[in-house]
């Protein structure tokens, strides 16, 4: 199984400012790696596929790299509604695997 | 635009059974890969199982294999969740999603909760 890590826990941001959030996997996952943000009492919501293509809707501010073993998500300047948790998620193999969450919080 | 709906969660003593349903507004489900994530309170995104469009291709977690099963009724539009033998740790919010491969779209989730 494909261990999917993420870095950090909790990432205190202010407003406006930049956030940039880490996923590590245990072994390549080449660009099958997808995240998803999450608000309390709702269900997750795709935000990117392919390391780095924006999914439906989701705001250019929201930016994605990386392949193989690395990955990075960016949301370039925070607006209040970007506070949440974020997910990655490989589906290079089964089982299909996700990270344990970056809890992305008001500074 | 794709709507999910789960039903189908409750309470649930360990041991019993339950079977959760996805119905799907989207015109040609027939095309459509599905699966089934959890979380548990509190904690992370769990995938559950997977079923190819027509329903040949299958997978199970290991944390399931051999007591949920997985299926889908392509003329009701409906994905279905039996789950047997249940326990304590397979309490969580179930979520069936549409999937290519990535989770693209998602229910809103129903509990379930295993306790005596």
């Amino acid at each position: 199984e494909i261990v999917m890590t993420q870095s950090p826990d909790t990432l205190s941001v202010s407003p406006g400012e930049r956030a940039t959030l880490s996923c590590r996997a245990s072994q390549s996952v080449s660009s099958n790696l997808a995240w998803y943000q999450q608000k309390p009492g709702q269900a997750p919501r795709l935000l990117m596929y392919g390391a780095s293509t924006r999914a439906t809707d989701i705001p250019a501010r929201f930016s994605g790299s990386g392949s193989g073993t690395e990955f990075t998500l960016t949301v370039s300047s925070l607006q209040s509604e970007d506070f949440a948790v974020y997910f990655c998620q490989q589906y290079n193999n089964w089982p299909r695997t996700f990270g344990q969450g970056t809890r992305l919080e008001i500074k | 635009q794709v709507q999910l709906v789960v039903s189908g969660g409750g309470l649930v003593k360990p041991g019993g059974s339950l079977r959760l349903s996805c119905a799907a507004s989207v015109f040609t489900f027939t095309n459509y890969h599905m699966s089934w994530i959890r979380q548990a309170p509190g904690k992370g995104l769990e995938w559950v199982s997977y079923i190819s469009s027509g329903g040949t291709f299958i997978y199970y977690a290991e944390s399931v294999k051999g007591r949920f099963t997985i299926s889908r009724d392509n003329a009701k539009n409906s994905m279905y969740l039996q789950m047997n033998s249940l326990r304590a740790e397979d309490t969580a919010v179930y979520y069936c999603a549409l999937t290519l491969p990535y989770f693209d779209s998602w229910g809103q989730g129903t509990l379930v909760t295993v306790s005596s």
